[in-house]
This record gives structure tokens, sequence and C-alpha cells, in this order.
């Protein structure tokens, strides 16, 4: 079975550090993509980064990078310059290239303090 | 409106009633969700539909009800639920059903508290 597994659930840093969340996952498939999601405390998801697992070349979006290590199946987040407004729920997902369901981790509480 | 609309926010209701949870999407995806947030679990796949047809129900008990009248409605009706259904309901779409090149854009999601 498809698991995604996030082992730190809460994290707190100030504000401008920078701060890696945890991602493992385990699957025998060999295509797949991987995702961050971010849940504010307005509730809503929003997609942070993707990753191909095709790719060798880890993803980036502004301030947020992955390291992604396909042979160990990890996959962390790097958050640079932390800002308040990253405080959130932070999941880590996966998903069969072509399947319809997404599987996502526990989660890892982030709070950036001022 | 722009992206993924929920209704309502938060719903108490006993365990007797029937109500109903609305999702709208104005992204002109053609693939809706529902997935169920529990404290301190995952998040759960519930159902998916794809051009209007039901393609997984993720072993749902039966006092959930989808219905997908469009590719822009979603509906989760709810009877005789119990204490432990409730939870966040999230709703999300994408551009087509298979996901990886497609990603799911969630909405805010609904409080439901079963008494």
């Amino acid at each position: 079975a498809q698991t995604v597994t996030q082992s730190q659930p809460e994290m707190s840093v100030q504000e401008a550090e920078t701060v890696t969340l945890s991602c493992t996952y385990d699957t025998s498939e060999n295509n797949y993509y991987l995702f961050w999601y971010k849940q504010p405390p307005s509730r809503q998801m929003i997609l942070v980064i993707r990753q191909e697992a095709y790719k060798q070349q880890n993803a980036t979006e502004n301030r947020f990078s992955v390291n992604f290590q396909k042979a160990a199946k990890s996959f962390s987040l790097k958050i640079s310059d932390s800002q308040l407004g990253d405080t959130a729920m932070y999941f880590c997902a996966y998903v069969i290239q072509g399947a319809q369901k997404l599987v996502f981790g526990q989660g890892t509480r982030l709070t950036i303090n001022p | 409106e722009t992206g993924v609309t929920q209704t309502p926010r938060h719903l108490v209701m006993g365990m007797t009633n029937k109500k109903s949870l609305k999702c709208e999407q104005h992204l002109g995806h053609n693939a809706m969700y529902w997935y169920k947030q529990s404290a301190k679990k995952p998040l759960e796949l519930m159902f998916v539909y794809n051009f209007k047809e039901q393609t997984e129900n993720n072993s749902v008990p039966s006092r959930f009800s989808p219905e997908c009248p469009n590719s822009s409605h979603l509906f989760l009706h709810l009877h005789t639920l119990q204490p432990e259904d409730s939870a966040l309901y999230l709703c999300a779409s994408s551009q087509e059903g298979w996901l990886g090149a497609n990603v799911l854009t969630f909405g805010a999601g609904s409080r439901l508290t079963v008494l």
C-alpha cells in the first residue's frame, strides 16, 4: 500500500529563518508525482509545489524548494526567509501518474513567530 | 466568484437530520472530489466524479450520498449521521480525473458537527 509519512507533527521557527519539513513515502511504482499543500487557518488547501518523479531536478517556487531523493523515497520541503503568512498546516501528498487518489500524510503544523 | 466554493461553511446537525453540502467550481474543470479531514488523520478520499460519472467510491457508508448534476456542481447528501462523522469536508476539482499532470484545487471546506 502507498503511504506518506510526515514525522514532525509540529514545528516552530522565527521569522526570516529557513525551515525544512520532512516527508517520506512508500511505493513500488516508478511514475508518480509528489506534492506539498499548505492549509492556513482559512482552511483552504493551497498547492505549494509539485515534483515529477522522473525529473531529477528539484522543483522550486520562489522561497519554496524541495529535496527529492528518489532512492531514499524522501521529499522534504525547504522554506527560505520564512514569513508570518507561512504559518499553516503543511501536507505532503503522492499520486501514481494517472490515478485519481491523492494519498496524504498526516501533516506538519508550522508556526512562524515574529 | 472564482475557484471552488463550498457552502455552508459550518453545519451542526442531529443524528436524525437530513442535510446537504454543496460545492461549486468556476474553473471549467471536469472532475470533482469529496475528501474528509478528521483530526489527527490523513485526508481521506470519499468520492470522485469525472465528467459527471462517479469513478471512485472509497468504501464510504451509505449515509453519505453524493450527487453530481453537472461538471460544475457537486453535492454531498447527509442522513442519519453518527458523531464520528464530525469532520471538515473538503471539495476539490481538477481539469480531468487523472492526477499528476492535473492538480487538485480545493475549496475552504464545510465544518460538520453531528450531535
